[in-house]
């Protein structure tokens, strides 16, 4: 069973909307939550973290932290079409050592 | 600050040749790790160091070898390539605690 779950879309929004990524994650004991952005042929380029519940802005781009849920999401204001990736959503699980969890991404696609 | 560089950048090979990818950071990185992405299969993790001197396997470790061969370089052997390793590999180092992954840029390799 995967532990952190994404829709995999395409999630497709008209330029200058708000795109919403969700992930859900299983293991409750999760502490650091991560969202890479991934375009075609690139490698995954970290653009958000987050530690605690809330909120956390930075430019066009908020996550969202809800421990109770289980949720993170990830919100794009003003979208452009440079915004169309494979976004990729971690989380650092207690039972993983070192290592991260990452979904399988979901790709957003922002039309003109 | 190069970050995570990953040589070679593209590689083919033919079945039963044997190939080393080499990764080196300069991060200060304590964990490095090998993922694999093929198409519709999100990141797979094959290796990972979690410290200097230490390895252990991933999800997909079988027909690969790694060496931690100090902090810096984290190296990924393929002994008898076979066709169904043609995909794209990533390097990354993360320094440890609640911090994210860094990743190189990749390496395509094609096994013919």
């Amino acid at each position: 069973q995967k532990e952190v779950e994404q829709n995999s879309g395409p999630l497709s929004v008209p330029e200058g909307a708000i795109a919403s990524l969700n992930c859900t994650y299983s293991d409750r004991g999760s502490q650091s939550f991560f969202w890479y952005r991934q375009y075609s042929g690139k490698s995954p380029e970290l653009i958000m973290s987050i530690y605690s519940n809330g909120d956390k802005e930075d430019g066009r781009f908020t996550a969202q932290l809800n421990k109770a849920s289980q949720y993170v999401s990830l919100l794009i204001r003003d979208s452009q079409p440079s915004d169309s990736a494979t976004y990729l959503c971690a989380a650092h699980t207690t039972g993983g050592g070192n290592k991260l969890t990452f979904g399988t991404g979901t790709q957003l696609k922002v039309e003109l | 600050n190069a970050g995570v560089t990953q040589t070679p950048k593209f590689q083919v090979l033919k079945t039963g040749q044997s190939m080393t990818l080499q990764c080196a950071q300069d991060m200060n990185h304590n964990s490095m790790y090998w993922y694999r992405q093929d198409p519709g299969m999100g990141l797979r993790l094959i290796y990972y160091s979690a410290s200097e001197g230490t390895t252990d396997k991933g999800e997909v470790p079988n027909g690969y070898n790694v060496s931690r061969l100090n902090k810096r370089e984290f190296s990924l052997r393929l002994e008898s390539a076979a066709p169904s390793q043609t995909s794209v590999y990533f390097c990354a180092g993360r320094e440890g605690g609640n911090q994210p992954q860094h990743f190189g840029d990749g390496t395509r390799l094609s096994i013919l």
